[in-house]
């Protein structure tokens, strides 16, 4: 475990479907962040939490709808995704020192057909 | 924006050395780290260079150059378990008070016998 938890691990949902994604840490960080990761591609960045504020949208489309309630907390809401979103999404949290890095999560492997 | 690149693919023997190199393009610099994710697992914290010159931990040493927009992560005596894919990030000044990390396309390591 490596102090960032994310449930659940495994997703398939339909195109009409609703689902969340849940992600937990308890290691005192202020940052929190929603990654996705695709097949031969970077990590791209999607969100970011300071301080349960949103400080960052990448341009991430509106059927993604995150939500953080509390510094240690945060959700990823989908609905009406499309096969292309199939995806491994990965949570990280942070300090907010510079020079410490990203705990990540194991992160959702999610299908949508 | 940002942009990093890496060599998609390495291949070393057991006990040999191999450098991975990243050079990225970014505004508001702040630093270059290096991860290490496994397959099917999280994405972990290697190392992070702030200012030029080389950062030793273990087996592991990571170089920055910032004039060149160039750094290297060098990893001795391999071992099989260093198989995974390595990612490059650079951090930067996010909106607000939060930094973000932009990753590289990962190179994968295969470390042969």
């Amino acid at each position: 475990e490596t102090g960032v938890t994310q449930t659940p691990r495994h997703l398939v949902m339909g195109m009409t479907n609703k689902k969340s994604l849940k992600c937990e840490q308890h290691l005192g960080h202020n940052a929190m962040y929603w990654y996705k990761q695709s097949a031969k591609k970077p990590l791209e960045l999607m969100f970011v939490y300071n301080f349960k504020e949103q400080t960052e949208n990448n341009s991430v489309p509106s059927r993604f709808s995150p939500e953080c309630p509390n510094s240690s907390h945060l959700f990823l809401h989908l609905h009406t995704l499309q096969p292309e979103d199939s995806a491994l999404y990965l949570c990280a949290s942070s300090p907010n020192d510079r020079g410490l890095g990203y705990t990540f999560g194991s992160g959702t492997r999610l299908t949508v057909v | 924006g940002q942009s990093l690149e890496q060599p998609s693919e390495v291949t070393a023997v057991e006990g040999a050395i191999v450098q991975i190199n990243c050079t990225y393009q970014t505004s508001g610099f702040y630093g270059l780290s290096w991860y290490q994710q496994h397959d099917g697992g999280a994405p972990t914290f290697l190392s992070y260079n702030a200012l030029d010159g080389l950062e030793e931990t273990g087996r592991f040493s990571s170089f920055l150059s910032r004039s060149d927009s160039y750094g290297y992560l060098l990893l001795q005596e391999l071992q099989m378990k260093d198989s995974a894919s390595y990612f490059c990030a650079v951090r930067d000044r996010g909106t607000g008070t939060a930094s973000k990390l932009t990753f590289g396309t990962g190179t994968r390591l295969q470390v042969t016998l």
